[in-house]
């Protein structure tokens, strides 16, 4: 089974409107965290957001916040008052495990289009 | 914020030939990654590695390898490049003394194989 699943490959949003990337998590560990990575055409991975799984407040970082809904399994990154330079390909990622060695897990990834 | 290199940043060779792609970084990380990633696709981890001397496959099948002799360098060797090694590979690292783990990464070297 998919350990992240991103099922909207592209999405385009109005600039200066906010917009939501889905992202649903498959994981049987209780210790886990969630992450959003940003990826511009130059191809480098830009860290976003960080949700731990024992968090009692939904993470935000500037523009972005993860809306998280542990019993749905769900960890949506809303980006608020998009601006042009936000059009990129955004991945969820889950770390999985407390000790020794934690297991990151990617989704496919979802392409978002700022328009002017 | 992130210091982790990757050189080269695009490297376009013959078949056959072999190639190292490096990636060191300066942030002390007992852990270290190399994925895979085709354009706008997600990305599968090909090696990791625990800290020095320790290195692992991981869950994409790869014919490259990997060494970790020092903990700052971890390069990945491939030793007769083909065309179906086409890819971007992205070096990263993760250290777990602080409580929030996360990978940090490089820039990336688009390889192209003729």
């Amino acid at each position: 089974a998919q350990k992240i699943t991103q099922t909207q490959p592209g999405m385009f949003v109005q600039e200066k409107e906010a917009v939501t990337l889905d992202c649903t998590y498959d994981t049987s560990d209780p210790s886990y965290g969630l992450f959003w990575y940003k990826q511009p055409s130059s191809g480098e991975m830009i860290f976003l957001i960080y949700q731990g799984s024992y968090d009692q407040q939904n993470a935000t970082e500037g523009r972005y916040s993860l809306n998280f809904q542990k019993a749905r399994k769900s960890a949506n990154l809303v980006i608020s008052a998009s601006q042009l330079g936000d059009s990129a390909m955004y991945f969820c990622a889950m770390r999985e495990g407390s000790y020794n060695f934690n297991k990151f897990y990617f989704g496919s990834g979802t392409k978002l289009n700022v328009k002017p | 914020e992130a210091d982790i290199y990757q050189t080269p940043r695009y490297l376009v060779i013959g078949t056959g030939k072999k190639i190292t792609l490096e990636c060191s970084q300066t942030m002390g990380h007992d852990k270290m990654y190399w994925y895979q990633q085709d354009p706008g696709m997600e990305l599968h981890l090909i090696h990791y590695s625990y800290g020095v001397n320790s290195t692992e496959k991981g869950d994409l099948s790869s014919e490259s390898t990997v060494s970790r002799i020092r903990t700052e360098h971890f390069p990945l060797t491939l030793e007769s490049a083909r065309p179906s090694h086409t890819s971007q590979y992205l070096c990263a690292s993760s250290e777990s003394r602080t409580g929030l783990e996360k990978l940090f990464f490089g820039s990336g070297t688009q390889l192209s194989v003729l």
